[in-house]
């Protein structure tokens, strides 16, 4: 069974500050993404990263996906209140149909 | 565009009743289809996943079970609610094994 571990598991900050959430596996995923959900809705996909070694950026958020393509990471730049949410990773291979998530960080952003 | 619709949004039912949550796609032909479950605040447990009508691979086994009568729509059911069915229960969709995932809004299912 593959597992994808977040941390921290839940992260408070004060605004304009930087943060980073990890996002580790034993497993290698042909591709990676991660999506933030706001309370009571859907979550919505931020970013996919394909290639090891590959950094995307979303304005003040940079993505990383591992040399090894088993871990990822998400860096959040001078962070704002409405960053605030449940960021989660998932992990695609070729062997499953689904994606798997990992267990979220949840992260408050203090005005 | 493409959308996905999910309702109803929150549900509340007693042990032992039938349970029926509805999701439609619209937009896009032969999509990937998925259900899951979250627990409060937590990651998504895959319940069901269908690659077209008819075709439905369980994840999990449990009293739940899925449909998908049509190339757009997927049913999850229950014939009798368990109290440990309660949670948030998502639909997504999918054009590419792998790809990205747009999710519906949710149903919040208590089960009392």
């Amino acid at each position: 069974t593959q597992l994808l571990e977040q941390s921290p598991q839940f992260l408070s900050i004060q605004e304009g500050e930087n943060l980073t959430v990890y996002c580790n596996s034993s497993s290698v995923f042909s591709s990676l993404q991660w999506y933030r959900q706001e309370p009571g809705e859907g979550p919505v996909l931020l970013v996919t990263v394909v290639t090891g070694g590959e950094v995307k950026k979303l304005k003040r958020l940079t993505f990383q996906f591992g040399d090894a393509r088993k871990d990822s990471s998400l860096h959040i730049t001078a962070a704002q209140p409405g960053d605030t949410g449940l960021y989660l990773c998932a992990g695609a291979d070729t062997g499953r149909r689904a994606l798997t998530f990992g267990s979220g960080t949840r992260l408050q952003v203090q005005p | 565009s493409q959308t996905i619709h999910q309702w109803p949004a929150t549900l509340v039912q007693p042990v032992g009743s039938p349970l029926s949550l509805e999701c439609t796609v619209e937009g896009t032909s032969n999509p990937n289809l998925y259900w899951y479950r979250q627990a409060a605040g937590r990651g998504l447990q895959l319940l069901f996943y269908s690659v077209g009508i008819g075709q439905i691979s369980s994840e999990v086994p449990q009293n739940l079970s899925a449909s998908r009568p049509q190339d757009r729509q997927f049913i999850l059911s229950s014939k009798k609610l368990l109290l440990s069915d309660s949670g948030f229960y998502l639909c997504a969709w999918s054009v590419l094994k792998g790809g990205g995932y747009t999710f519906g809004s949710g149903t919040r299912l208590t089960v009392v």
